[in-house]
């Protein structure tokens, strides 16, 4: 089957550093992406990695190693807007569909 | 900047009502998906369609179906809505498939069967 696992959730304080993972199991997987979900709101797009290693987008880097079948989102500098919900996904299998992993809340406290 | 709309924010129906959800995006995208999201399983692929006319099941298409009949418009239809289908319901599209395609998402409808 194919499913990708996140954990619950995740606590940091202003202006650290948190590494939110992602773990999946999938045959033909193709790469991964990452997208953010403010309470109340649509998720958006974040990041996609098609390629083994870190892609780097301002405050946000995301990692993926495929012979490990594991990926992460980096965020530094955390600021108080960065509270939301994160989820990974990935595309792999016959179809080529996009599968959500189940999502990690982030609560970034002063 | 791609917008894709619903219908409604907020739904409430009775079980055993046939329920219409519709979605519209504006960016000529081939591709729309149905979501729905629950406390703690993430999003789950309901139905997604590739071109007008057609579409695919999802991983839990049980109790729905869906029509394209325009490039703009996904519909989502439950035909006898229960109660386990109160869920938050997202549509999104994108230009083609696969991980790296950035999928656009509507603000969700927050569906209440009772």
């Amino acid at each position: 089957g194919q499913s990708l696992e996140q954990p619950s959730e995740v606590t940091a304080v202003e202006g650290a550093i948190v590494q939110i993972n992602c773990t999946y199991q999938t045959s033909g997987f193709y790469g991964l992406s990452w997208y953010q979900q403010h309470d109340g709101g649509a998720p958006t797009f974040l990041s996609y990695n098609a390629l083994d290693g870190l892609e780097e987008t301002g405050r946000f880097s995301s990692f993926l190693s495929r012979s490990d079948s594991y990926g992460y989102l980096l965020l530094q500098e955390l600021q108080m807007k960065d509270s939301a919900s994160y989820f990974c996904a990935g595309a792999g299998g016959a179809t080529n569909k996009l599968i959500f992993g189940t999502g990690t809340l982030l609560a970034v406290q002063p | 900047d791609v917008k894709v709309t619903q219908s409604s924010r907020y739904l409430v129906k009775r079980t055993g009502e046939k329920v219409f959800l519709e979605c519209v995006q504006d960016m000529d995208h081939e591709n729309m998906f149905w979501y729905r999201q629950d406390p703690g399983l993430g999003l789950r692929l309901i139905y997604f369609s590739y071109d007008v006319k057609m579409k695919e099941k999802g991983d839990i298409p049980e109790g729905y179906s869906v029509s394209r009949e325009k490039k703009e418009r996904f519909s989502l239809i439950l035909e006898s809505a229960s109660t386990n289908q109160t869920s938050m319901y997202l549509c999104a599209s994108s230009l083609r498939q696969g991980a790296g395609e950035t999928q656009y998402f509507g603000p969700g409808t927050r569906l209440l069967v009772l």
